[in-house]
C-alpha cells in the first residue's frame, strides 16, 4: 500500500494564478482532510470530508475549495492564489472519526510570489 | 470551541535525561487526545493516543502520557532521551462523538543534544 500520496511536492505560483493540490489514498478510508502547517501555527485544517460527496469547512477555508466525487482522491484548489496561502500543505486520512489515527502525506510545499 | 495549548515552543535536551512536553486542552465535552511526531521534511505519524480506559498510555518507543481530566492535560514524557527523538511533537484534541476533526496545538520543537 501507498498510503496517502500528494502531487506535486514543490510548486511556485504567481499570485492570481490557480492550482490543484492532488491527493490519493489506498486504504479505503472514509475521511480524508487537507491541513496548511505554518511556522510557529501548528496544522489549521483547511476541508474535510467523512465520505465521497460529503464535504465540509474547516478553520480556514477562504481561498480553496473542495471535492470528493471518489473515495480514494479528495484533491484542493486553490482559486486564485495569494502569497498569504504560501505553506506547507498536508492531506490526511482515517477509518472514521472514532479512531483518531490520521495518516498523513509527505506534504506539498508552495511558494507564490 | 475545542483548543490545544502547547506551552513550550522549544525544548532542549542532553541525551538520556528525562524530557516532559506539555499540553493542556479546552473543550466542553469528553475528548480524544492524541500526540503526533513529525520528523524534518516528513509529514506527522501517530505517537499515541488516549480515547477511553487507561488515563496512562505509552508508544513503542518508550514516550508514554497521561490523561489528567481534573487538570485538562495530556503531558507527553520519556524518561531517557536519544538524539532521535529530536522532532516536532504535536498535541491533538478531537470531541469524541464529533466528525473526527483534529485540533492541533503549535507544536513542539524537541532538540536532544549529545
Amino acid at each position: 500500500n501507498a498510503g496517502v500520496t500528494q502531487t506535486p511536492k514543490f510548486q511556485v505560483l504567481k499570485t492570481g494564478q490557480s492550482m490543484t493540490l492532488q491527493c490519493a489514498q489506498d486504504m479505503n478510508h472514509e475521511y480524508m482532510s487537507w491541513y496548511r502547517q505554518d511556522p510557529g501555527m501548528g496544522l489549521r485544517l483547511i476541508h474535510y470530508s467523512v465520505g465521497a460527496g460529503i464535504t465540509d469547512q474547516g478553520e480556514v477555508p477562504n481561498g480553496y475549495n473542495v471535492s470528493r466525487s471518489t473515495t480514494e482522491d479528495f484533491p484542493l484548489r486553490l482559486l486564485s492564489a495569494a502569497p498569504s496561502q504560501t505553506s506547507v500543505y498536508f492531506c490526511a486520512s482515517m477509518w472514521g472519526p472514532r479512531t483518531g489515527e490520521l495518516f498523513f502525506g509527505e506534504g506539498s510545499r508552495l511558494t507564490v510570489l | 470551541a475545542q483548543s490545544v495549548t502547547q506551552l513550550d515552543s522549544q525544548v532542549p535536551v542532553f541525551e538520556e535525561a528525562p524530557v516532559e512536553l506539555r499540553c493542556n486542552y479546552s473543550s466542553s465535552v469528553s475528548v480524544y487526545l492524541f500526540w503526533y511526531v513529525q520528523y524534518p521534511n516528513q509529514g506527522l505519524q501517530l505517537l499515541l493516543k488516549y480515547l477511553s480506559g487507561s488515563t496512562l498510555v505509552e508508544s513503542i518507543n518508550g514516550f508514554e502520557a497521561e490523561f489528567n481530566k481534573s487538570q485538562t492535560s495530556f503531558h507527553l514524557r520519556k524518561p531517557s532521551v536519544h538524539i532521535s527523538d529530536t522532532a516536532e511533537y504535536f498535541c491533538a484534541v478531537s470531541e469524541g462523538g464529533s466528525q473526527g476533526n483534529l485540533i492541533f496545538g503549535k507544536g513542539t520543537k524537541l532538540s536532544v543534544k549529545p
